[in-house]
């Protein structure tokens, strides 16, 4: 695609449900990252995924968070039993390769109430 | 990674040149300066980046310093639409992902 795209753009959850977010990456991009933005804050780095290798998980929060990726092309983020901290903008990027710049999506706001 | 040191804001008239600083006296060898800014409620966008000499593209250029432990985005006509965080980051090509600080964040006023 144009673009990397994210969806849902919005999600209000209640505290204790699960929910996923899904990310579609440009196409050909072999690396893809997730990020979570607090209100106000900046990016942090959740997880890294790069052609067939084995994942960065090191800035996943807890173990409640997990992502996965079909080969090289959709991701989805995984909460389990949100909680009200996990309220934030989620951001994914893709790039060609891993030296590249990131393109990132508009991100999906998750709201835990 | 080297950490960066940027202003928390600054303000730039319309039609000036805006000079973003950034400070990364810990650099090594090889790591490259990237550049990339935030408008509200969007995701981060690519700018540009350079590892010793000045980089231009259609955005803005790159400044670095002979001794490297500096830089300078420079967005040569600044508009209204250039009002965002400012992220300056050092990566090497050894690391996968990138760091954000907290960048600067441009006011460009009328």
């Amino acid at each position: 695609g144009a673009g990397v795209s994210q969806s849902p753009s919005n999600k209000v959850t209640e505290k204790g449900k699960d929910v996923e977010l899904r990310c579609d990456p440009i196409s050909g991009h072999t690396a893809l990252y997730w990020y979570r933005q607090r209100l106000g804050q900046g990016l942090e780095f959740l997880i890294y995924f790069q052609g067939n290798s084995a994942p960065d998980k090191s800035g996943l929060p807890s173990d409640r968070f997990s992502a996965e990726r079909t080969g090289e092309s959709v991701s989805t983020l995984t909460i389990q039993r949100t909680q009200q901290e996990d309220s934030a903008v989620y951001l994914c990027a893709s790039s060609l390769e891993k030296y590249y710049g990131y393109t990132f999506g508009s991100g999906t706001r998750l709201t835990v109430v | 990674d080297a950490k960066t040191t940027q202003p928390p804001s600054m303000d730039c008239a319309e039609g000036r040149a805006a000079n973003l600083p950034c400070n990364h006296s810990t650099i090594s060898g090889n790591e490259y300066v990237y550049w990339y800014r935030q408008i509200h409620s969007q995701g981060p966008q690519y700018i540009i980046h350079g590892l010793k000499n000045n980089e231009t593209n259609e955005m803005a250029s790159l400044i670095i310093t002979e001794d490297r432990k500096s830089s300078t985005l420079i967005l040569p006509h600044a508009t209204l639409r250039d009002t965002a965080v400012y992220y300056c980051i050092v990566r090497s090509y050894n690391t996968d992902k990138l760091i954000f600080g907290t960048g600067t964040r441009l006011q460009v006023f009328p």
